[in-house]
């Protein structure tokens, strides 16, 4: 157990919906990181937040969005979903933000 | 972008044999990070490195930092059968934050 939760675990949804998945990272962790795995894509960055500021940004597209709270933990909105939205999503958490990360469980999300 | 090619990409095993794999990187990386995914999970943290020329172990694995910190190396030794998954690397470069690259993995079977 890495101490990264994630919820929900699974994801049904219809394509043209919204959906937001939830991540709290470990305690004490400042950084939380979004990652997009697809069987053809691989592992993508897809955001990292750092103490509720966003810090960097990789290959998220602009019908995605996210946020860190003051709490820490960190919500990722997909809107408009597609078929090819359909993948495992991953938050990783970190204790400032260049250092090692430990993933969640993952959300694994299935667009019909 | 930064790229990492892992190889190989899979790779069939008896048990009790050593593995080796490796990643190589078009540019250079400050620290490498090798993670093991089961089915469905999460990639979890096996080994750190933050030098380069280092050498560490974790039990039955072994991972070196390359010196020229384009490429990075996994050894597991005498392997058994839970050692079964998907093998990742990662590379984190100084001006990218927290992103991480993947490299694409190695699936690892190991046959009893």
């Amino acid at each position: 157990d890495s101490g990264v939760t994630q919820t929900p675990k699974h994801l049904i949804t219809a394509t043209g919906q919204r959906v937001t998945l939830r991540c709290s990272p470990r305690s004490g962790d400042l950084s939380v990181y979004w990652y997009q795995q697809s069987l053809d894509q691989g592992l993508q960055f897809l955001i990292q937040y750092y103490n509720g500021e966003e810090r960097a940004k990789g290959n998220i597209l602009e019908r995605f969005s996210a946020q860190q709270f003051p709490d820490l933990h960190s919500e990722l909105n997909l809107s408009s979903l597609e078929l090819g939205d359909s993948a495992l999503y991953f938050c990783a958490s970190s204790v400032e933000g260049i250092e090692t990360q430990y993933f969640g469980p993952g959300t694994r999300l299935l667009v019909l | 972008g930064q790229q990492l090619n892992q190889s190989p990409q899979s790779m069939f095993i008896q048990e009790g044999e050593d593995v080796s794999m490796n990643c190589t990187s078009s540019s250079i990386f400050n620290t490498w990070l090798w993670y093991k995914q089961d089915p469905g999970e999460g990639p979890v943290l096996l080994i750190a490195l933050y030098k380069a020329g280092e050498l560490t172990s974790n039990g039955r694995l072994t991972a070196q930092f390359g010196i020229t910190r384009k490429d990075s190396f996994l050894n597991i030794s005498a392997s058994i059968p839970s050692d079964v998954g998907i093998y990742f690397c990662a590379g984190h470069g100084g001006t990218s934050y927290g992103k991480l690259t993947f490299g694409q993995g190695t699936i690892l079977t190991v046959h009893p």
